[in-house]
């Protein structure tokens, strides 16, 4: 069984540019969260994809969007970067029944970093 | 808005002894609380979940004990291993799509 693994692993963007981080999904998960993890703090709920459709979203600006494809990987995407938004980025799965989840796996992360 | 805190940012503990490690929230909505532990550049792993309709989960090693009336949860490890050293992240979540997080506590486990 494959864990959730996510690309790349770091990244070096300039502000105002565009990003986009790839999740794919463990074996069997329908369900996919992406979280955003500022140093020092907890991850922040930015949005859950279930079935390829969005099934809540955080508080976040719509400049982050986006994907889940039919076989459950994922996309985020983030528009016009700011320097806040230097983070790591987790991706987690987990098997929803209508988006309800309990335990998520979630991947290493991606480091992005806003210059 | 910082709906689950953790307020130690750390906990020393000895070999053998137990670690407590304690987790508050706000918001009276939350129905479903896990403890995550995370290794340095991995992703967090769950480790044990409540229900809020029960008071106490057991997993080996693992104790989760959840009061309602003080909004407030609570991770026992029992004896403490040095492998347990880790961050730990208390998350809470009400209908599951939305799980707020912790700023976490670092535990570390001295042989």
């Amino acid at each position: 069984e494959t864990g959730v693994t996510q690309s790349p692993t770091h990244l070096i963007k300039t502000r105002g540019q565009q990003v986009t981080l790839r999740c794919s999904s463990q074996s069997g998960h329908n369900t996919v969260s992406w979280y955003q993890q500022a140093l020092g703090q907890g991850p922040q709920f930015i949005f859950q994809y279930y079935r390829e459709e969005e099934n809540g979203r955080g508080n976040f600006p719509p400049r982050f969007s986006g994907l889940q494809f039919p076989n459950y990987s994922s996309e985020l995407n983030v528009n016009a970067l700011e320097l806040d938004d230097s983070a790591l980025y987790l991706c987690a799965s987990s098997l929803g029944d209508r988006g309800i989840v309990r335990e998520q796996y979630f991947g290493p992360g991606t480091r992005l970093t806003v210059t | 808005d910082q709906q689950v805190k953790q307020n130690s940012p750390s906990l020393s503990v000895q070999e053998g002894r137990i670690s407590i490690l304690n987790c508050d929230y706000t918001n009276s909505m939350f129905d479903y609380f896990l403890w995550y532990k995370k290794y340095p550049a991995e992703g967090p792993t769950f480790l044990i979940s409540i229900s809020s309709i029960k008071d106490k989960n057991e997993d080996g090693r693992f104790t989760v004990f959840l009061n309602k009336s003080a909004k407030h949860l609570s991770l026992h490890i029992v004896p403490s291993q040095p492998g347990d050293s880790a961050v730990y992240f208390c998350a809470a979540s009400h209908n599951n799509n939305d799980m707020r997080f912790g700023a976490g506590t670092r535990l570390t486990v001295k042989p």
